[in-house]
C-alpha cells in the first residue's frame, strides 16, 4: 500500500521557521520526482516545489524562493521543505505529492496545516 | 505563471452529464498532452482521476473522461451522481493547477 505521511506542520511566527517531512512506503520513492503542494484555507492547489529523483535538481514558486528549500533523503525514503523567513500568506496545509510524469500526481499525503500568526 | 482559468461552480442533476473547462495559452495547455484532474472532497487529500488529458487511473470510473480542444482542456462527468459532488482541479505541465471548480448535484 502507498503511503505518504506529512509531519512538521503547526503554528509558526511570522519571520520564523518550520521544517515539513514526508515519509515514503509503498513505492520506489528514488527513482520519483517528489513535490510540495499547499491549499490555503478555502482556497485552491498552489504547486510550491518540486525535486528531481536524485536531489540534483530543484524548482520553485516565485514566491517562496529564497526563502524555502526543498531536499530529500533517499536511504530513508523522505522529503524535506525547510520553511524559513514565514510570512501569512504560507499559512496552508501542505502536501506531498509524487510527480509521476510532467506535472501530474499519482500519490498524495494526507496534508499537514502550517498556521503563520503572532 | 497565472493559474489556468476553470468556472469557479457548475451544477447538475443526477444522471445528467456536466462539462469542466480549464483553459491556459499555447505555451501550457495548448503545448503539452500533461493535463491532469484531481477530484478533492472537503477536508481530504486531492485525487487523481484523468491524466495525459484522457487516461483514467485503475480504479476511476468510466464515467469519468478528458479531452482538449486548442488551449482548453475539459473534463466531462456524465451519470452524474451524489457522490461526485466535490471540488475538481485541473493541472497542466508548465503552469501546474486551475483555481478549482465546485460541482454542485442537484
Amino acid at each position: 500500500e502507498v503511503q505518504l505521511v506529512e509531519s512538521g506542520g503547526g503554528l509558526g511566527q511570522p519571520g520564523g521557521s518550520l521544517r515539513l517531512s514526508c515519509t515514503a512506503s509503498g513505492f520506489t520513492f528514488s527513482t520519483s520526482w517528489m513535490d510540495w503542494v499547499r491549499q490555503a484555507p478555502g482556497k485552491g492547489l498552489e504547486w510550491v516545489a518540486n525535486i528531481k529523483e536524485d536531489g540534483s535538481r530543484t524548482y520553485y514558486v516565485e514566491s517562496v524562493k529564497g526563502r524555502f528549500t526543498i531536499s530529500r533523503d533517499n536511504a530513508r525514503n523522505s522529503l524535506y521543505l525547510q520553511m524559513n523567513s514565514l510570512r501569512a500568506e504560507d499559512t496552508a496545509i501542505y502536501y506531498c505529492a509524487r510527480d509521476f510524469a510532467y506535472a501530474q500526481y499519482d500519490y498524495w499525503g494526507q496534508g499537514t496545516l502550517v498556521t503563520v500568526s503572532s | 505563471q497565472s493559474a489556468l482559468t476553470q468556472p469557479r461552480s457548475v451544477s447538475g442533476s443526477p444522471g445528467q452529464s456536466v462539462a469542466i473547462s480549464c483553459t491556459g495559452t499555447s505555451s501550457d495547455v495548448g503545448a503539452y498532452n500533461y493535463v491532469s484532474w484531481y477530484q478533492q472532497y472537503p477536508g481530504k487529500a486531492p485525487k487523481l482521476i484523468i491524466y495525459d488529458v484522457t487516461k483514467r487511473p485503475s480504479g476511476v470510473p468510466d464515467r469519468f473522461s478528458g479531452s482538449k480542444s486548442g488551449n482548453t482542456a475539459s473534463l466531462t462527468i456524465s451519470g452524474l451522481q451524489a457522490e461526485d459532488e466535490a471540488d475538481y482541479y485541473c493541472c497542466s505541465y508548465g503552469v501546474k493547477f486551475g483555481g478549482g471548480t465546485k460541482l454542485t448535484v442537484l
